[in-house]
């Protein structure tokens, strides 16, 4: 069975300033982790994708994760937020077919 | 990766009709597509897997007389929500499988409001 658990149901930040979003994850298997961005009434944006490569994976908008097996997270960061930033973010685990969702996290921006 | 197209983007009807969501693979031939409900301020939840050709497999809980599936082609996969009621309001959306096997691309929503 995969699971995700986000830690953070809301994260405000500053413009500028660093955003961080926690996410961890349960897999019998070794998973596969992504994060989607999701704006208002929108479908969902890849951000980036762990697929057993590279530990550290840059993803788009200048959004990065790190995939760390013995702390099982994927935490997804970004040294400068944007006011486009503000959305909703799901990290997701899939270890077959099918994908597991996170409870979400908004992002808030203050200018 | 795949662009994928819903239609409608939002629909409104009255509770006992019936709606159908379309849901296209502009650039990519789709064996597998599936198909997610999203309620207000919630994640994701999986509803049920499409598959070219064959029955829709559904998700413990989702009723597959009330949700029906059909995906005639490669390229186009259809929910129909029967007898709609105003707690089948949602945001629907559905997605294709990339090359990877676990790699979806999703399309972008259709919010249906039933009165």
């Amino acid at each position: 069975a995969q699971s995700v658990t986000q830690l953070d149901s809301h994260v405000s930040v500053s413009e500028g300033t660093p955003v961080l979003l926690r996410c961890n994850y349960s897999s019998s298997y070794s998973p596969s982790l992504f994060w989607y961005v999701q704006h208002p009434n929108k479908g969902l944006q890849l951000l980036l994708k762990y697929t057993s490569a590279a530990t550290l994976v840059k993803g788009i908008n200048g959004f990065e994760a790190e995939f760390k097996k013995s702390e099982t997270s994927f935490h997804l960061t970004k040294p400068s937020a944007h006011m486009s930033d503000a959305a909703e973010y799901f990290c997701v685990v899939s270890d077959d077919y099918k994908l597991s969702f996170g409870a979400g996290t908004t992002v808030t921006v203050r200018a | 990766g795949a662009v994928v197209s819903q239609h409608p983007s939002w629909v409104i009807c009255k509770s006992g009709t019936s709606v159908k969501i379309e849901c296209r693979s502009l650039d990519f031939q789709a064996t597998t597509m599936f198909w997610y409900r999203q309620f207000p301020k919630q994640s994701l939840m999986l509803m049920a897997t499409s598959n070219e050709g064959s029955k829709a497999t559904y998700e413990q809980g989702v009723e597959k007389d009330k949700f029906l599936i059909n995906h005639a082609s490669l390229t186009l996969s259809t929910l129909t929500v029967t007898s709609a009621h105003p707690e089948d309001s949602s945001f629907y959306i559905c997605s294709v499988t990339g090359t990877t096997y676990n790699e979806q691309f999703f399309g972008p929503g259709t919010r249906l409001t039933v009165l």
